[in-house]
């Protein structure tokens, strides 16, 4: 069965903290994608990757950051954490036009 | 960033009662995809359309997409407490990985 696995399920960080949350995926898909969702606000793209060391702004990466050293894992990274990141983060990969595989989310809370 | 009109914004049903939810958009797709997201989960793939006018089945799912290639259709049949969720369209343009999302529908589910 193929996978995206996030790392963590849930997550507490202070404010000011550098947050790191890892994606691996299992399908060899070339594009990987990470989310936020928020109540009444759907899914909004952060960041995107089509290649190996390849990063594309998404719609609000203001406070965001990525890294794709490996095919197989795309990290988000929290400069500096602060409240109102506080969310539900989603990560997908894809191959071609067949639509994304999410993984289970990771829910991040700063205190 | 674009994001599709999806309607209803939620929905309370009594369990056997059928659903029916849509997606339109501005602008045309190639790709029409139906995802579901169970409470604390990441979305999971219900079902793909490849072609305008195509109707699919998955079970007591079935979505259409649209002759104008702007919308997209689901219906629910014979609804059970497990439909509980938030359903999600998403259209895609071939050559461009980014799906676009819509604001999802929540679907609630009385025994």
């Amino acid at each position: 069965d193929v996978k995206v696995t996030q790392s963590s399920r849930y997550l507490v960080k202070r404010t000011g903290e550098k947050v790191f949350l890892e994606c691996v995926q299992d399908m060899d898909h070339e594009n990987m994608f990470w989310y936020r969702q928020d109540p009444g606000l759907g899914l909004r793209l952060i960041y995107f990757s089509y290649d190996v060391k390849m990063k594309e702004k998404g719609d609000i990466p203001e406070g965001y950051s990525v890294s794709r050293e490996k095919k197989e894992r795309f990290s988000l990274i929290l400069e500096s954490a602060s409240t109102n990141q506080t969310s539900m983060y989603l990560c997908a990969s894809s191959f071609d036009n067949y639509g994304y595989t999410f993984g289970s989310g990771t829910r991040l809370t700063v205190v | 960033g674009q994001q599709l009109n999806q309607s209803p914004q939620s929905m309370f049903i009594q369990e056997g009662e059928d659903v029916s939810m849509n997606c339109t958009s501005s602008s045309i797709f190639n790709t029409w995809l139906w995802y579901k997201q169970d409470p604390g989960e990441g979305p999971v793939l219900l079902i793909a359309l490849y072609k305008a006018g195509e109707l699919t089945s998955n079970g007591r799912l079935t979505a259409q997409f649209g002759i104008t290639r702007k919308d997209s259709f689901l219906n629910i049949s014979a609804s059970i407490p497990s439909d509980v969720g938030i359903y999600f369209c998403a259209g895609q343009l071939t050559g461009f990985q980014k799906l676009v999302f819509g604001t999802g529908t929540r679907l609630l589910v009385s025994p």
